[in-house]
């Protein structure tokens, strides 16, 4: 069984840029979360998207958006890029939603020059 | 949800069992206790997570104080594999993942050969 993956691995952006990163999630699942890992920093909550709607997000700005497909496939938006958003980007899934046994994806790593 | 306190780093010998601690002296009565890992630069993975009565699975054990307010995970034989940073994290009952698992510093597990 294929596990979560994410895209692209690695992603270079300079300030003021958009950034996009995308996740499939395991053959199943229905709900996938976003978190933010800064260097040096724990794992932060960002957004749930659960059945193809946003059932809640964290506390980061509105700039951080993101949105799931019919096919349960996601995507996370970073617009108006700032230094500090460089970071390792987790996307994980679950079967259905909320859940705290989550399957993880590698991760985009978001470098902000 | 109830904090934890784990040790920053913690060495194990190669084929020994590594046992890590975590206090969360202020768990309720429905949150369970969660154990997750990280390898370097990888997605966090699921190990285990309990109640109140000792876990066991093909990755590790999950050992709980009588009192909740502490416990200990066991590698029965740690290899190189296992060096990862673990996190110790109480949540409530499986609806209560709606704001996503958040992790502190967890502890460094490093296996010595």
């Amino acid at each position: 069984e294929a596990g979560v993956t994410q895209s692209p691995t690695h992603l270079i952006k300079t300030r003021g840029q958009q950034a996009t990163l995308r996740c499939s999630p395991i053959s199943g699942h229905t709900s996938v979360y976003w978190y933010q890992q800064a260097l040096g920093l724990g794992l932060q909550f960002l957004l749930w998207y659960d059945e193809g709607e946003e059932r809640n997000r964290g506390n980061f700005p509105p700039r951080f958006s993101g949105r799931q497909f019919p096919n349960y496939s996601s995507e996370l938006n970073v617009n108006a890029l700032e230094l500090e958003d460089s970071a390792l980007y987790l996307c994980a899934s679950i079967p259905g939603g909320p859940y705290n046994e989550q399957f993880f994806g590698p991760g985009t790593r978001l470098t902000v020059l | 949800d109830a904090k934890t306190t784990q040790p920053t780093s913690m060495d194990c010998a190669e084929g020994r069992a590594a046992n890590l601690p975590c206090n969360h002296s202020t768990i309720s009565g429905n949150e369970y206790v969660y154990w997750y890992r990280q390898i370097h630069s990888q997605g966090p993975q699921y190990i285990i997570h309990g109640l109140k009565n000792n876990e066991t699975n093909e990755m590790a054990s999950l050992i709980i104080t009588e009192d909740r307010k502490s416990s200990t995970l066991i590698l029965p034989h740690a290899t190189l594999r296992d060096t990862a940073v673990y996190y110790c994290i109480v949540r409530p009952d499986s609806g209560g993942g709606a704001d996503g698992l958040t992790f502190g510093k967890g502890t460094h597990l490093i296996i010595q050969p």
